[in-house]
């Protein structure tokens, strides 16, 4: 079946502009996280997203970071004014509740910032 | 604030060798993830752990959890070049949003001839 599909691939851009990631997961999976992988930080959780309650934002680092999820299934992450310290590979990740299932990946975006 | 430390960070193995990778977390939690990622790719799951004493396998890896001791290990017996991969353990998170994992920094292993 449909694994979590992450779009685009491979983004990138000059330092200060705007970049919208996108992720569609499991169909059914009622949870959807977000997290961001580089080298110096390894894996960090950035923002999760069960159902229709209101998002857990404390990992996002920063307010130029904020991401929504639309009719509990697409989700967007949006970074604005980005820095170059933004750049790493972002995973998105879906899972059925309660936690007792593992998290699904998508393939990630990689962001290079100029 | 829960920690996840995982060691080795590298490991160079032959093939036909045994060896175990090790995870310790620093605060209560009885969920724990193990995933593969290879070059470039995402993350695999290949184990889930959900209660003290758990004990899964599959092929040549083998995985336990010990809540008390706060310690899972990932076991690997005669190991294959096709094992070759980053291996990450992740643990719930209970204090922050009942959901995410934080994941310890990876082991990868490189198995040769």
């Amino acid at each position: 079946g449909a694994g979590v599909s992450q779009s685009p691939s491979n983004k990138v851009t000059e330092k200060g502009k705007d970049v919208e990631l996108r992720c569609d997961p499991i169909s059914g999976h009622t949870a959807l996280y977000w997290y961001r992988q580089s080298l110096g930080q390894g894996l960090e959780f950035l923002i999760y997203f069960q159902g229709n309650s209101a998002p857990d934002k404390s990992g996002l680092p920063s307010d130029r970071f904020s991401a929504e999820r639309t009719g509990g299934s697409v989700s967007t992450l949006t970074i604005q004014r980005t820095q170059q310290e933004d750049s790493a590979v972002y995973l998105c990740a879906s899972s059925t509740t309660p936690s007792n299932q593992p998290q699904h990946f998508g393939d990630g975006t990689r962001l290079s910032i100029l | 604030e829960l920690k996840v430390e995982q060691n080795p960070l590298f490991l160079s193995m032959q093939e036909g060798k045994n060896y175990t990778i090790y995870c310790n977390y620093s605060t209560t939690s009885d969920r724990l993830y193990w995933y593969r990622q290879d070059p470039g790719k995402s993350l695999e799951s290949l184990f889930v752990l959900l209660s003290n004493g758990a004990v899964k396998q599959e092929g040549r890896l083998m995985a336990s959890l010990d809540t008390k001791a706060r310690l899972s290990t990932l076991h690997i017996t005669a190991a294959v070049h096709d094992l070759s991969a980053t291996y990450f353990c992740a643990v719930v998170n209970y204090g922050g949003s009942q959901g995410n994992l934080i994941f310890g920094k990876g082991t990868k292993l490189s198995v040769k001839p």
